[in-house]
């Protein structure tokens, strides 16, 4: 399995509260990236990031900031978590030539 | 900008029957193209990914793909389903080796005995 570990796996966080997941990887990849998963949405992009302090906004980034200051860590944070964000979040890694390789998710529940 | 359809939300197929679950993409240069599985409570996992080499694409548990560029289409099957192979499958397109990677909305395929 590629070596990807996302923390915490489950979180139950309060609206308005500041909340940051985190993605580290020992595969030395270039691309992380974070994704949403929701019923009948798939997976959506929220941010990605091509190198160290690269970051670029997906298709669902509103609300979402991300930070990556070293190539094994990316992190995403929810500045004033809401109850839309409730989902579960993928981190992704990729190389230049590879696949995407997935973490196993975080449950995130706003309530 | 790249999109993945996938046609049906859900699909049910009888134990040992044909797999088809459909995949249909819009992209503005050839894409490559990637069949992920889900299991409850879990990550994705690569099934089989196409990167321009061959058309026909065999991938692991029997899946295999075929890319027809015509139809822009990256149907996935399976000649015998097993009771195993219930799960979500995303449909996965990405322009270049390295650009992001955007999912379809998934099938959920129920495999009844």
């Amino acid at each position: 399995d590629a070596g990807i570990t996302q923390s915490p796996r489950h979180k139950v966080t309060e609206t308005g509260t500041p909340v940051t997941l985190r993605c580290h990887q020992t595969e030395n990849h270039r691309y992380m990236y974070w994704y949403r998963q929701d019923p009948g949405h798939g997976l959506r992009l929220i941010h990605y990031s091509y190198g160290v302090k690269d970051t670029d906004k997906g298709e669902v980034s509103d609300g979402y900031s991300v930070s990556r200051s070293k190539t094994e860590d990316f992190l995403l944070t929810l500045e004033s978590a809401t109850s839309s964000q409730t989902s579960v979040y993928f981190c992704a890694i990729k190389g230049q030539n590879t696949e995407a390789f997935f973490g196993q998710g975080t449950r995130l529940t706003v309530v | 900008a790249q999109s993945v359809t996938q046609l049906g939300s859900h699909v049910s197929v009888s134990e040992g029957a044909l797999v088809l679950l459909r995949c249909n993409y819009s992209s503005s240069v050839p894409p490559y193209l990637f069949w992920y599985v889900q299991y409850p409570n879990q990550g994705l996992q690569l099934l089989l990914k196409y990167t321009s080499a061959a058309t026909l694409v065999k991938g692991i548990n029997g899946f295999e793909a075929e890319f027809k560029k015509s139809e822009t289409s990256f149907h996935l099957t399976k000649p015998s389903a097993h009771m195993s192979d219930a799960a979500e499958y995303f449909c996965a397109v990405t322009k270049t080796s390295y650009d992001k990677v955007i999912f379809g909305p998934g099938t959920s395929l129920s495999v009844i005995p």
